[in-house]
C-alpha cells in the first residue's frame, strides 16, 4: 500500500525558514517523480515543484525561495522554504507521479499533508 | 503559463442527477489532463487521467473527455458521497497548473 506521510510544518515568522520532508512506502520511490501541491486556507490547489525519479531533474514554481530534493536512499522527499511570506501559509501536499517524470503523468497518490503557518 | 479556468465554482445539483463540469485551458494540452476530487478535510484523489481514463478503484459512473482545450468530466447518478471539489490539472508543460475547482452542492 503506498503511504506518503508529510512532516515538518509549523508556525515561522516572515523572512523564516523551514523544511517539509515526506516519507514514502509501498511503491519503489526512486522509479517516481514527486511534487509538492498546495492549498492555502480555503482556497484552492497549487503546484509548487517536482522532481525526477532520479533526482536529477526539478521544475518549481517558486523559483529562487523554494528548492525540491529527494533521499533515494531513505525513500525521503524534501522541500525547502527559504524568505517565506505570509502568503506562503498553506497545507502542503506530497504527491506520487504516475511515472519517473512529472512531465504528462497524473499524481496518482497524496499525501495527507503539512501545515505551514507563515505569522509574526 | 498555461491558465486552467473552470467554471462555474459552484454547482448545485441532487441525488441521482448527472452533472458536467467543464475545463478550459488558455492553449492546447493534448489529453494531458487529469481530474481529482477533494472531500473536506481530506488529501485530493486522482479521478482521471490523460483526459478520459478513469484511475483505480474510481466507480464507473465518472467519465471524462475531451482533447486540445476543451475538457469535461461527467458524472452520472449522483450519489451522496460525490458531493465534493472537483480541480482539474494539466500536466502538459510547467508550470503544472490547476484550476480553481468546482464545488458540487446539493
Amino acid at each position: 500500500e503506498v503511504q506518503l506521510v508529510e512532516s515538518g510544518g509549523g508556525l515561522v515568522e516572515p523572512g523564516g525558514s523551514l523544511r517539509l520532508s515526506c516519507a514514502a512506502s509501498g511503491f519503489t520511490f526512486s522509479k517516481y517523480a514527486m511534487s509538492w501541491v498546495r492549498q492555502a486556507p480555503g482556497k484552492g490547489l497549487e503546484w509548487v515543484s517536482s522532481i525526477s525519479g532520479t533526482g536529477g531533474d526539478t521544475f518549481s514554481a517558486v523559483k529562487g525561495r523554494f528548492t525540491i530534493s529527494r533521499d533515494n536512499s531513505k525513500n525521503i522527499l524534501y522541500l525547502e522554504l527559504k524568505n517565506m511570506r505570509a502568503e506562503d501559509t498553506a497545507l502542503y501536499y506530497c504527491a506520487k507521479a504516475q511515472g519517473e517524470w512529472p512531465h504528462l503523468v497524473p499524481l496518482d497518490y497524496w499525501g495527507r499533508g503539512t501545515l505551514v503557518t507563515v505569522s509574526s | 503559463d498555461i491558465q486552467m479556468t473552470q467554471s462555474p465554482s459552484s454547482l448545485s445539483a441532487s441525488v441521482g442527477d448527472r452533472v458536467t463540469l467543464p475545463c478550459r485551458a488558455s492553449q492546447t494540452i493534448s489529453t494531458y489532463l487529469s481530474w481529482y476530487q477533494q472531500k473536506a478535510g481530506e488529501a485530493p484523489k486522482l479521478l482521471i487521467s490523460g483526459a478520459s481514463s478513469l484511475g483505480s478503484g474510481v466507480p464507473s459512473r465518472f467519465s471524462g473527455s475531451g482533447s486540445g482545450t476543451d475538457f469535461t468530466l461527467t458524472i452520472s447518478n449522483l450519489q451522496p458521497e460525490d458531493f465534493a471539489t472537483y480541480y482539474c490539472q494539466q500536466t502538459f508543460i510547467t508550470p503544472y497548473t490547476f484550476g480553481q475547482g468546482t464545488k458540487l452542492e446539493i
